[in-house]
């Protein structure tokens, strides 16, 4: 069974725009979530990450927003750029656990 | 180079061959993972490591087999590879039990055949 879902398997969005990616876990154990940005043939880079006692974190451009009581959260990019296409993962943790990932969402900004 | 790098970067094997895909680290970080990457599933966790000699399953262990003797390097081995193994495969690894980032090798593109 899924724990971290991503149930939008790509979007599309022009540039300048607001990108939206959403991101959903069930596991309660969970109190570390990331978002990773993956190009093709490259390995997943960093992206930006929140913790549980946290509902938002900012860095730049890109915004997470958490709400636990929903186990929900979301990575707003404002405004998106055409370098920002690409796949992007939503992963979740604990203490001493492994990164679980979300089966990705393909983002594309087009000019 | 400092950093995490994996070889080869491309393989290709026969089914029942064993393979061995190789992960090696330089920031002497404790923890060290193996994630295969597969259309329609995302990356899943194969196996994991939170220090030399300690191993853990991940949701997809089965038909590979690690081993962690020195901290920098976490081998992944396939005994008898099958064409569902056909996949690329990220190594990563973390400082530590907090859940920071991980960071990534670039990947192998395994094809078994």
């Amino acid at each position: 069974d899924q724990q971290v879902k991503q149930n939008s398997p790509s979007l599309s969005v022009q540039e300048g725009r607001i990108s939206i990616l959403n991101c959903d876990y069930t596991n309660s154990m969970f109190d570390y979530f990331l978002w990773y940005k993956k190009y093709p043939a490259e390995g997943p880079t960093f992206l930006i990450s929140i913790s549980s006692i946290k509902d938002k974190n900012e860095d730049g451009r890109f915004t997470v927003f958490l709400n636990k009581s929903a186990k929900h959260l979301s990575l707003h990019i404002v405004p998106s750029q055409p370098g920002d296409s690409a796949v992007y993962f939503c992963a979740a943790g604990g203490a001493g656990t492994a990164l679980i990932f979300g089966k990705g969402t393909t983002l594309s900004v087009s000019s | 180079d400092a950093g995490i790098t994996q070889s080869p970067r491309y393989k290709i094997t026969e089914t029942g061959r064993q393979v061995t895909l190789m992960c090696h680290q330089t920031w002497s970080h404790s923890y060290m993972f193996w994630y295969r990457q597969d259309l329609g599933h995302g990356l899943r966790l194969i196996y994991y490591s939170a220090a030399a000699d300690i191993t853990d399953k991940g949701e997809v262990p089965d038909g590979y087999v690690v081993s962690r003797s020195k901290t920098e390097n976490f081998p992944l081995t396939l005994e008898s590879a099958t064409r569902s193994q056909t996949s690329v495969y990220f190594c990563a690894s973390r400082d530590g039990p907090r859940v920071t980032e991980a960071f990534f090798g670039q990947g192998t593109r395994l094809t078994v055949v």
